[in-house]
Order: C-alpha cells, then sequence, then structure tokens
C-alpha cells in the first residue's frame, strides 16, 4: 500500500460524458501527477500540482482538467469522453518535486471504460 | 531528460539473479538514473535510484557504469512476485524540475519457477 488513494476503482460509461477521477495524496506528500495508461501509449504524463497550483503539463487532452484543492487532494475531469479515453489513470505523489532521492508514490488507478 | 533504452522482454529463473541493463547514452551530468516497475496494471512502484556510485536498498541493487552510459538492475533472488514491466528512467533533479516521469516501454521480466 503505497498511501495514495484513487477512486473509484473502476468506471463505466458512455461516450459523450463526464467523469471525475479523485486522488488523495500520501500523508505530508505536496505534489499530485496524473498519468494515463492505455495499451497503445503506455504510461504518459498528464499533468503535475504542486501546492494548489498547476507545475506541469504534458499530453494532457483539452477536454481534460485538473485541480488540487486545499486539502491536497486532486480531481481530475474528463468531459466529451471518447472510447479512445478508455484507460487506466494514475495518481502518483511527492514530498517536494524534482529533489534529489524523490520518488513518487503511484495509487492503485482508476480503470475507465468508455463505451 | 535523456532517452533510454532497454530490452523488451527477459526470463529469470526462480532464486536466481536478474540483470536488467539500460543503455542512456546521452546522459547528462546532473541527471539521475530511476527504476520503477509496474506489476500487472497496478501502480508504478520506486525500486531504486542513483547518480553515478552504485546503490544498494532492501529491493536491488543499481549498477552504474563509470562513463555513466548505462546501467543495470540486479535483483538479487527473483521470486515469481518479481514478475512485472521494469522501467528505467533518467531525470534531472533540482527546485526548476517539475519531477514528472517519462516512462518508456520498459522490459517485461519473466521470473519462471
Amino acid at each position: 500500500d503505497s498511501g495514495v488513494t484513487q477512486t473509484p476503482k473502476h468506471l463505466i460509461t458512455a461516450t459523450g460524458q463526464r467523469v471525475t477521477l479523485r486522488c488523495s495524496p500520501r500523508s505530508g506528500d505536496l505534489s499530485v501527477y496524473w498519468y494515463q495508461q492505455s495499451l497503445d501509449q503506455g504510461l504518459q504524463f498528464l499533468i503535475q500540482y504542486y501546492n494548489g497550483e498547476e507545475r506541469a503539463k504534458g499530453n494532457i487532452l483539452e477536454r481534460f482538467s485538473a485541480q488540487q484543492f486545499p486539502d491536497l487532494h486532486s480531481e481530475l475531469n474528463l468531459s466529451s469522453l471518447e472510447l479512445g479515453d478508455s484507460a487506466l489513470y494514475f495518481c502518483a505523489s511527492s514530498v517536494i518535486p524534482g529533489q534529489g532521492g524523490n520518488e513518487q508514490f503511484f495509487g492503485p488507478g482508476t480503470r475507465l471504460t468508455v463505451l | 531528460d535523456a532517452k533510454t533504452t532497454q530490452p523488451p522482454s527477459m526470463d529469470c529463473a526462480e532464486g536466481r539473479a536478474a540483470n536488467l541493463p539500460c543503455n542512456h547514452s546521452t546522459i547528462s551530468g546532473n541527471e539521475y538514473v530511476y527504476w520503477y516497475r509496474q506489476i500487472h496494471s497496478q501502480g508504478p512502484q520506486y525500486i531504486i535510484h542513483g547518480l553515478k556510485n552504485n546503490e544498494t536498498n532492501e529491493m536491488a541493487s543499481l549498477i552504474i557504469t563509470e562513463d555513466r552510459k548505462s546501467s543495470t538492475l540486479i535483483l538479487p533472488h527473483a521470486t515469481l512476485r518479481d514478475t512485472a514491466v521494469y522501467y528505467c528512467i533518467v531525470r534531472v533533479l533540482g527546485s526548476s524540475n517539475t519531477g514528472k516521469l517519462i516512462f518508456g516501454q520498459g522490459t517485461t521480466l519473466q521470473v519462471k519457477p
């Protein structure tokens, strides 16, 4: 158990819908990262927040957005869903981004299926 | 961040050492070598990291060549539970770095009884 929690575990929805994935980082971690893992693209970095502010953006679609709240939990919002958005979505957390020894701890993931 | 090259798959007998290679010939002086693994669709798990010296922890050892252009992750006594995809990642650390991880395709290690 990494200490990072993600809800829900599984999500099945239809094309065109909107969903929200939730992540609670490890106690004391200030930075949250979101990654997407699909069969054809592998693990891809989406976006990072540090202490409530966006720190870095990766290959995140405009239909996707995220935020980190004052209690440091984060939500990833996916809208106008398409079949190709079906994937595993992982959240990770770390203490201070970019520092030596700063490994990331990953949650168990949310499996999104778009029908 | 420097690009890494890993073999797509490897086999290892249970109880034997598993040696997973990684090439990172374009690594810069301030880039660290990190290893993560992912066991069957679970969240990736941090294993070990190093800059230039060899490193060892309770999970594995990391051997980095003197020129830092390649490294080897060693699992000293592989078990069936070590069957996973192993990712070698090279990244810069520092206050200006975001800390994001760029995953390649990794090496699928199959530990066989």
